[in-house]
């Protein structure tokens, strides 16, 4: 059975500081992994990840995959207030169209 | 409106009523995904359409979830004699294609409340 796991489940911090937010699979037929930013409702997309060893950044976000350990880290730094929210990751396969298998998501509180 | 849009964005049922939660996806797009999120959880794939026909109906938990895409533009996710186990937040996305290298883009949400 395919598996996303993220961790930490939460994390709070204070402004200013960064933080390592990282999730691992098991999948067959892996095809890319995809982080996503859930406020109130709607997850946003945050990067879609296929290669290994490349870094993708936006801003105060990036993010790596690596296929050998199966895994990837997303990277936040300076963090904000405003970044408090949920971060789930999520992997798509070779097979199964485009269906997304989720993580249970990791909380991030930023206080002031 | 731009952005994937779903109605109601609440709702409160009894247990054994039936239930239709709509998605108007974005212009264009011509594949569009349910998904369903418990609280604490990510979300969990029920199904997927691309243009009218679904594509993959393999997450549809059982044979009281249906939806249907009858234009190939707006969705209805449709569930019969609602259990309160039904109760979360029912999310759909929409892709321009399904191909796999394509962003899907989330909806507000309905969130499904079953006394």
């Amino acid at each position: 059975e395919d598996k996303v796991v993220q961790s930490p489940l939460s994390l709070v911090v204070h402004e200013g500081d960064t933080v390592t937010l990282n999730c691992s699979y098991e999948v067959t037929n892996f095809r890319s992994l995809l982080w996503y930013k859930q406020e109130k409702k709607a997850p946003t997309f945050l990067f879609m990840l296929t290669s290994s060893g490349i870094e993708k950044k936006s801003g105060r976000l990036s993010s790596i995959l690596d296929k050998k350990e199966l895994s990837s880290i997303l990277n936040i730094t300076a963090t904000q207030t405003g970044d408090s929210a949920i971060y789930l990751c999520a992997v798509r396969k070779e097979t199964s169209g485009s269906r997304l298998t989720f993580g249970e998501g990791t909380q991030l509180t930023v206080n002031p | 409106g731009a952005g994937v849009s779903q109605t109601p964005s609440n709702k409160v049922t009894e247990k054994g009523k039936y239930v239709e939660l709509r998605c108007d996806p974005i212009s264009g797009h011509t594949a569009l995904y349910w998904y369903r999120q418990s609280l604490g959880q990510g979300p969990e794939f029920l199904i997927y359409f691309q243009g009218t026909g679904a594509a993959d109906d393999s997450g549809l938990p059982n044979d009281r979830f249906f939806a249907v895409r009858p234009e190939g533009s707006v969705s209805t996710l449709k569930i019969q004699r609602t259990e309160r186990g039904d109760s979360a937040m029912y999310l759909c996305a929409s892709s321009i294609t399904s191909g796999t290298y394509n962003e899907q883009f989330f909806g507000p949400g309905t969130r499904l409340t079953v006394l």
